[in-house]
């Protein structure tokens, strides 16, 4: 199985300064057709998961431009250019490409 | 509006069979875009990937639930069924059920609200 390494595990930010979170596959997310199925959620306390972000760094509908997402092969980022309160929760990438999908450990991040 | 909700019982005993349902309510279970599938979180852990089923049978599980798993729609009810054999404590989690879209590889883009289940006796 593809396994999937996030860092930080925790990420304390203080409120309008950036934060990045990392995520690493043990193999390259690029499937066959040439897309990369590497998505990110967020799960705020005590609700269920959120997608941000499909294939690498499509925002999904609703999502605050201050997310983005980047990366390519095994190497992968999520950044939030301005934390605001609302987005204090854990965040989880997860790649479709090989099967079984897998999701990384998560990163909580917390207002300083 | 497209809501997912599941359901089932909250305790199951070891060695039991868990059985949960998923409703599917504001769009049909049976539109050919989708696949509908199952994902738990243990408390205080991260998210695993159980399965997906698709309203024309095809289903997938993953294999490291081994053949205790079985994943299947009900296009007559709108739902979407969890049953997971010879429970233990290990198996107590957040049920979630999630749809994606076929061909997108797992991206899932919608989740019910999750239901807690406890295996204990």
């Amino acid at each position: 199985d593809v396994v999937m390494t996030q860092s930080p595990l925790s990420l304390p930010v203080t409120l309008g300064q950036p934060a990045s979170i990392s995520c690493r596959s043990s193999q390259s997310l690029v499937y066959s057709d040439g897309n990369t199925y590497l998505n990110w959620f967020q799960q705020r306390p005590g609700q269920s998961p959120r997608r941000l972000i499909y294939k690498v760094s499509n925002r999904d509908s609703g999502v605050p431009d201050r997310f983005s997402g980047s990366g390519s092969g095994t190497d992968f980022t999520l950044k939030i250019s301005r934390v605001e309160a609302e987005d204090v929760g854990i965040y989880y990438c997860m790649q479709g490409t090989h099967w079984p999908p897998k999701f990384g450990q998560g990163t909580k991040v917390e207002i300083k | 509006q497209l809501q997912l909700q599941e359901s089932g019982p909250g305790l199951v005993k070891p060695s039991e069979t868990l059985s949960l349902t998923c409703t599917v309510s504001g769009g049909s279970i049976s539109t050919s875009s989708y696949y509908w599938a199952w994902i738990r979180q243990p408390p205080g852990k991260g998210l695993e990937w159980i399965g997906s089923s698709h309203y024309s049978g095809n289903t997938y599980h993953n294999p490291s639930l081994k053949s205790r798993v079985t994943i299947s729609v009900d296009t007559s009810k709108n739902q979407l069924s969890l049953k997971l054999s010879s429970v233990t404590a290990a198996d107590t989690a957040v049920y979630y059920c999630a749809r994606h879209v076929g061909g997108e590889k797992y991206a899932f883009d919608m989740w019910g609200q999750g239901t807690m289940v406890t295996v204990s006796s």
